[in-house]
């Protein structure tokens, strides 16, 4: 079976241009999160959907990100304008439902580099 | 907003000893799981515990959840290099809320 698809795996780009990652869920499965990952603070989720529906967004650091997901099997993450303090990991995982004890299946992340 | 703290944030150690790490928190948990995420790569699902005083095992790995559901560990029997790695604890309480992810420990087995 397929797992969680991230693409790009890398991303280089100049600050104040607008950056879209993208992830495709496991089939099936209802509640997609995305996540940030850096030294400094670790893993932090941004923002998690349930039937495509955004849940909260309260980890989204600012107006600059927006996340869609228009339907059960897509979803992105967008940065406009990119400043390098943006540049990190970021994770989108999914799960069947949200939370409790199920698993959270992860990608491989995007390695966003903002110059 | 419940934190979780994870003890050692590092650990190095030679191949074939004993370990352990410590995840912890004020806040009672319904569930917590622990990850590992391997360079490059994002985390996977280890082991899932839900039973205050729950122990689980999974081959060289002990995972105990605190009595009081607010703490769990994770052992590990002669290290291997494979297991190498970030090990990650998360939490959610109320069965779904407020779930946060550790800071992690880092653990690096040298053969």
């Amino acid at each position: 079976d397929a797992g969680v698809i991230q693409s790009p795996r890398h991303e280089v780009t100049e600050m104040g241009q607008e950056v879209t990652l993208r992830c495709k869920p496991i089939s099936g499965h209802n509640s997609l999160f995305w996540y940030r990952q850096t030294m400094m603070r670790g893993l932090e989720l941004l923002i998690y959907f349930n039937n495509n529906v955004p849940i909260d967004d309260s980890g989204m650091p600012e107006d600059r990100f927006s996340a869609k997901m228009p339907n059960a099997s897509f979803s992105t993450l967008k940065i406009q304008p990119s400043e390098p303090r943006d540049s990190a990991v970021y994770f989108c995982a999914s799960s069947f439902y949200v939370w409790g004890d199920q698993p959270q299946h992860f990608g491989d992340g995007t390695r966003l580099s903002i110059l | 907003t419940q934190l979780l703290e994870q003890s050692p944030q590092f650990l190095s150690i030679q191949e074939g000893e004993n370990l352990t790490v410590y995840c912890n928190s004020s806040s009672v948990f319904s569930s917590l799981q622990w990850y590992r995420q391997e360079p490059g790569e994002g985390p996977v699902l280890l082991v899932t515990v839900v039973t205050g005083g729950e122990v689980k095992k999974l081959k060289r790995l002990t995972f105990q959840f605190g009595d009081a559901r607010k703490d769990s560990s994770l052992h590990i029997t002669a290290a291997q290099p494979g297991d190498t790695g970030l090990y990650l604890c998360a939490g959610a309480e109320n069965y779904g809320q407020n779930f946060v992810f550790g800071p992690g420990t880092r653990l690096s087995v040298l053969p």
